[in-house]
């Protein structure tokens, strides 16, 4: 079975560009998270999809920061302009379902550095 | 915002060495408590979810124990291996579908 795909690996960009990280989840599970990870703290939730839904997205800095999944499917997490701040692993996640506690499914993660 | 708290934050074992770290929630409204383990430049993976008061998994070397009551989870190493250095993530999964991660402990083991 195919596990959470993601591109980039990796990413250097400068502070007020944009960037975009693709997501591809397992096949068949509905439920697709983001999470940002900077370094010395745990993974924090961006946003999180059932099918093509968000069921929350509330500590997503939406001015800067935007989620799409179209045909609940693959997802794509862009981020524009870019802050020192933002640079973290960007994780994708996805579960068979939304209710139930299942474990999360992770993708390699996207490094991303801001100069 | 749950809270999910672990430690210690890091931690340096001699090969053979047993060990355990602890992850702490907030007891109401709780689901599940997952651990995961994250080897560098890997993604992290699932050890063990976890949704009874009093339940204890166990998966080779590492076993588990939770107390919903108290809002408490430990995780146990025996007999710590090069290959058991990683990071080590809980995460508490609630009734309103949030799953919220602790820091981590990162465990280092010495040959």
């Amino acid at each position: 079975e195919a596990g959470v795909a993601q591109s980039p690996r990796y990413k250097i960009i400068e502070k007020r560009q944009s960037v975009a990280f693709w997501c591809n989840p397992i096949s068949g599970h509905a439920t697709l998270y983001w999470y940002q990870q900077i370094l010395g703290q745990g993974p924090k939730l961006l946003i999180q999809f059932q099918n093509n839904g968000v069921v929350d997205d509330s500590q997503l800095p939406k001015d800067r920061f935007s989620a799409e999944r179209l045909k609940g499917v693959d997802s794509t997490l862009k981020i524009q302009p870019a802050k020192l701040e933002d640079s973290a692993v960007y994780l994708c996640a996805s579960s068979l379902a939304l209710a139930g506690g299942e474990e999360l499914f992770f993708g390699e993660g996207s490094r991303l550095t801001v100069l | 915002i749950l809270n999910v708290e672990q430690s210690p934050q890091s931690l340096h074992v001699q090969e053979g060495d047993s060990t355990n770290f602890t992850c702490s929630f907030p007891s109401s409204n709780f689901y599940a408590l997952h651990w995961y383990r994250w080897e560098t430049a890997k993604s992290p993976e699932a050890l063990f979810v976890m949704t009874l008061n009093g339940d204890e998994k166990k998966k080779g070397r590492i076993s588990a124990t939770l107390n919903t009551k108290e809002g408490y989870s430990y995780l146990y190493i025996k007999g710590s291996q090069p290959e058991d250095s990683a990071t080590y993530l809980c995460a508490c999964h609630t009734g309103g579908f949030k799953t919220i991660f602790g820091a981590g402990t990162r465990l280092f083991v010495k040959a």
